[in-house]
């Protein structure tokens, strides 16, 4: 298995750009996540999705972001438009089974920075 | 919501010694708890995970220690290598929804 696969690994724009973050959940998994890590903040849930259906995106920091997930295998994660306070790694993970109580694998991220 | 507070921040040991990192967390709905190691660069990986209706759960030189009634559960590491040296972050699931600690940076010195 190739496991989660992200793209791009990394991404340089400008503020007031459209960004699209990319993940490919590991095959037969039927949870995804959407992380954003920083210095200052950690590691934060921003939303999840189990079925392709929207769970939870209260971690979502605000209008600018948006993420869908049209089918089981893959999902964006669009801000538009993007703030140099966007600037972090983000990570998309998957997992198997009833929510909650599996292994959740980690793709390789997405460093974006916003100038 | 969840809250949880991962201590300590930092720990640098000798190699061969132990290490123990403590998480406590605030929503006793809370059931799943895995711990990640992150190296520098790369992405959170687990290393072990305790459900609510376990105690305590070994894998080789790793543990973790549940105590639902205290709401706390730590991390042992034992017979430390240099290569345990990176960051290891908790995390309490509550219905998919994971909060993470904060992190403890392992410095493991040869």
């Amino acid at each position: 298995d190739a496991g989660v696969i992200q793209s791009p690994r990394h991404e340089v724009t400008e503020m007031g750009q459209e960004v699209t973050l990319r993940c490919k959940p590991i095959s037969g998994h039927n949870s995804l996540f959407w992380y954003r890590q920083t210095m200052m903040r950690g590691l934060e849930l921003l939303i999840y999705f189990n079925n392709n259906v929207p769970i939870d995106d209260s971690g979502m920091p605000e209008d600018r972001f948006s993420a869908k997930m049209p089918n089981a295998s893959f999902s964006t994660l669009k801000i538009q438009p993007s703030e140099p306070r966007d600037s972090a790694v983000y990570f998309c993970a998957s997992s198997y089974g009833l929510i909650g109580t599996d292994t959740q694998y980690f793709g390789p991220g997405t460093r974006l920075t916003v100038l | 919501g969840e809250n949880v507070e991962q201590h300590p921040s930092t720990l640098s040991v000798q190699e061969g010694d132990s290490a123990v990192i403590k998480c406590t967390y605030s929503d006793s709905a809370s059931n799943y708890f895995p711990w990640y190691k992150q190296e520098l660069g790369k992405r959170p990986q687990l290393i072990i995970d305790i459900r609510s209706n376990v105690g305590e759960k070994k894998d080789q030189r790793i543990a973790v220690t549940l105590n639902k009634t205290a709401k706390h559960f730590s991390l042992h590491i034992t017979e430390t290598q240099p290569e345990d040296s990176a960051v290891y972050f908790c995390a309490a699931n509550n219905a998919g929804k994971s909060t993470f600690g904060d992190g403890t940076t392992l410095t493991v010195k040869p």
